[in-house]
């Protein structure tokens, strides 16, 4: 069974600071791994996935996540956070068998607070 | 491209009424699937379709229906509204081509009183 974790219920970073928002997660063969952004009262937006390949994905807004197999973990960054990246965070993962390609695991969400 | 969309976006329902909830894409996208957000839950997977005519459970599906007669469609319906489905839900599609990720829809905020 898959399973990812976002150990942190939020995160509150000054703007122009560095921002990451960590994830774990738990498959039986190799990860695919996503994470999303949802703004208030808005669905989900695709932000950046590791599928195979360079450990360290670039993605959309500035945003990019480093894979790491040995610690099981794909921790979101920024190097400088904006007032409006404040929005919540989802980390999914999936696994690479072709009868789940479909079903995403996804964490609980991760509250950002970037403060001016 | 409309992308995914939802109807309604707001609805409220007494306990034991029934409805369904319109989800539409025009992707061409194989597969489509209904989440359930719920605070400090995350997105939870209700039902998924692999295509046209091909439907299976998620990780909650009791209480929910589903059906795929085409590609574009995939409603959910709720057979007898209860309190605890009261939720935000989210309608996605995606594609094994380019790469997997799903799209989503704008959701649909169900209160059962």
């Amino acid at each position: 069974a898959q399973s990812v974790a976002q150990p942190e219920d939020q995160v509150n970073v000054a703007e122009g600071n560095p921002l990451t928002v960590k994830c774990t997660y738990s498959v039986s063969g190799n990860p695919y791994l996503f994470w999303y952004v949802q703004y208030p009262n808005r669905g989900l937006q695709f932000l950046l996935k590791y599928i195979t390949g360079d450990n360290l994905v670039k993605g959309s807004y500035g945003f990019e996540a480093e894979f790491n197999k040995s610690q099981t973990s794909f921790h979101l960054k920024k190097p400088s956070a904006l007032v409006s990246d404040s929005a919540l965070y989802f980390c999914a993962v999936r696994e690479t068998q072709t009868d789940s390609w479909g079903k995403l695991q996804f964490g609980a969400g991760t509250q950002v607070v970037v403060t001016p | 491209n409309a992308g995914v969309t939802q109807t309604p976006k707001f609805q409220v329902l007494k306990t034991g009424q029934s409805m369904t909830l319109q989800c539409a894409q025009d992707m061409n996208h194989e597969y489509m699937s209904w989440y359930r957000q719920d605070p400090g839950m995350g997105l939870r997977l209700i039902h998924y379709s692999v295509g046209a005519g091909i439907t299976d459970q998620g990780e909650v599906p009791n209480g929910y229906n589903v059906s795929r007669s085409t590609t574009e469609d995939f409603p959910l319906r709720l057979l007898s509204a209860a309190p605890s489905q009261t939720s935000v839900y989210f309608c996605a599609s995606a594609s094994r081509i380019p790469s997997y990720e799903q799209y989503f829809g704008p959701g649909t905020r169900l209160t059962v009183t």
